[in-house]
Parts: C-alpha cells; structure tokens; sequence
C-alpha cells in the first residue's frame, strides 16, 4: 500500500530535549515536505526536499533541522524545541514535477501532535 | 496580506445543495492543489490544476490563470463531504514550495 508513515504520532516533551519526528515513504517521490498546523494560520511549509541530500528552507524553518541521505526518509530535528513549537505536524511526498506530468498528487502522512512544555 | 485567501471561511449547507468554495491568489504559481482535511486530521489530495478544469465524480475544480483565481465545486452534496477544504499554490517551476490558504470549513446536514 502506497503511503507515508510518520512517528511518533503523539509526543509530549520539554523545552530544550532534542526530538527526531521521523517520516517514511514506499513510493519512490523524489519530493518530501514538513509543514505545521496552527489554528488560525492554518499549513506553512518548514523545509522541502527535491531528492537525496537536496534541501530547501520553506517559509518558517527556524528551530528546525532536516536531512535527506536516503530517498524513503526526511526526518525533522528539533534540537531545542520552545513551546511555541507546539503544534501538529505534517510529512508529504509526491514525483517530481518532470515526472508527474499534469497531476502531481501529494500524499501525507497521517500527522505528529507534538506539545512542548 | 495572505498570499492565498479562500471564501467563504465556514460554509454550512443542507445535503444536496450545489457547493462552491473560492480560491484567490496573488503570486506567480506553476500549480494550484486542492486539498481536503478529514474531521479525524488526514489530509487527501483532490486535484492539481495548471490551467482549465478537472472533475472527478462530485467534484469540480476550475482555475483562471489571468484572474488569479480558483473554485472547487461540489454537485449533490453529502454529509461525508464535511471537511476542512484547503486550497494551496506551487511557487516556483518545480520547486514545490507551497503555501497554503486558511481552509474553508465545510458541513454539510442532512
């Protein structure tokens, strides 16, 4: 089954502790994603990838790390995670857009809640 | 001011009804996505649109380049579509920087 596995999908931790949310897809996109969900601001992207050791900041990368050494993964590093880091967060994939042609379907993973004390 | 904006923010409408929501943007975009929310948090992608109009069973979605604009049209509509409907554009020839407008929130009542 084609599909995007996040962990942990809840985690609750304090300022300061270094936590990895890891991100895993089986389709073989060159393209993986980070965004966050606020109420009220609804999805930013964090940072992108356009295939291995290829990234990119979004547009609210501070406090966050990324790393892209095989194609199925792109972990998202924390390592000193403040409370206004709280928020659900989410990993997608998808082709390059070379590849995909005219529909380049996203996929999600299933969502991070995370709560930084 | 947002990039993207969508209208209306909160739709409420009675099943059957013929549903719009509206997407207007401001920035150069090599594709605009529609993406719905599940009430449990998931996030499917609908449609990704560079230029004319696609449709996929009940769902319709169109987009005018010049204007800048988009609109995801739901025919017959049903309780299972309820949802958070977000729209989003592609910033950059095939560098998948998206940015995303508020979602628009869909119920709909039997």
């Amino acid at each position: 089954e084609a599909q995007v596995t996040q962990n942990p999908r809840y985690l609750i931790t304090v300022t300061g502790k270094k936590l990895t949310v890891t991100c895993s897809q089986n389709m073989n996109h060159e393209y993986m994603s980070w965004y966050r969900q606020d109420p009220g601001l609804g999805l930013r992207q964090i940072y992108y990838s356009m295939n291995v050791e290829v990234t990119d900041k979004g547009d609210v990368p501070e406090g966050y790390k990324v790393s892209r050494k095989e194609k199925r993964n792109f972990p998202l590093i924390l390592e000193s995670p403040s409370p206004n880091q709280t928020s659900l967060y989410f990993c997608a994939s998808s082709l390059s857009s070379l590849l995909a042609g005219d529909y380049n379907e996203q996929f999600f993973g299933p969502g991070t809640r995370l709560t930084v004390l | 001011k947002n990039e993207v904006e969508q209208s209306p923010q909160n739709l409420t409408a009675q099943e059957g009804e013929f549903i719009t929501i509206n997407c207007s943007y401001s920035v150069g975009i090599s594709a605009l996505h529609w993406l719905q929310q599940h009430p449990g948090g998931g996030i499917v992608s609908l449609f990704m649109l560079s230029s004319g109009k696609k449709k996929h069973g009940r769902l319709i979605a169109t987009i005018n380049i010049q204007e800048k604009h988009s609109s995801l049209h739901i025919t017959a509509s049903h309780p299972r579509d309820s949802a958070v409907y977000i729209c989003a554009v592609e910033k950059g020839q095939g560098a998948q920087k998206l940015v995303f407008g508020q979602g628009t929130r869909l119920t709909i009542n039997p």
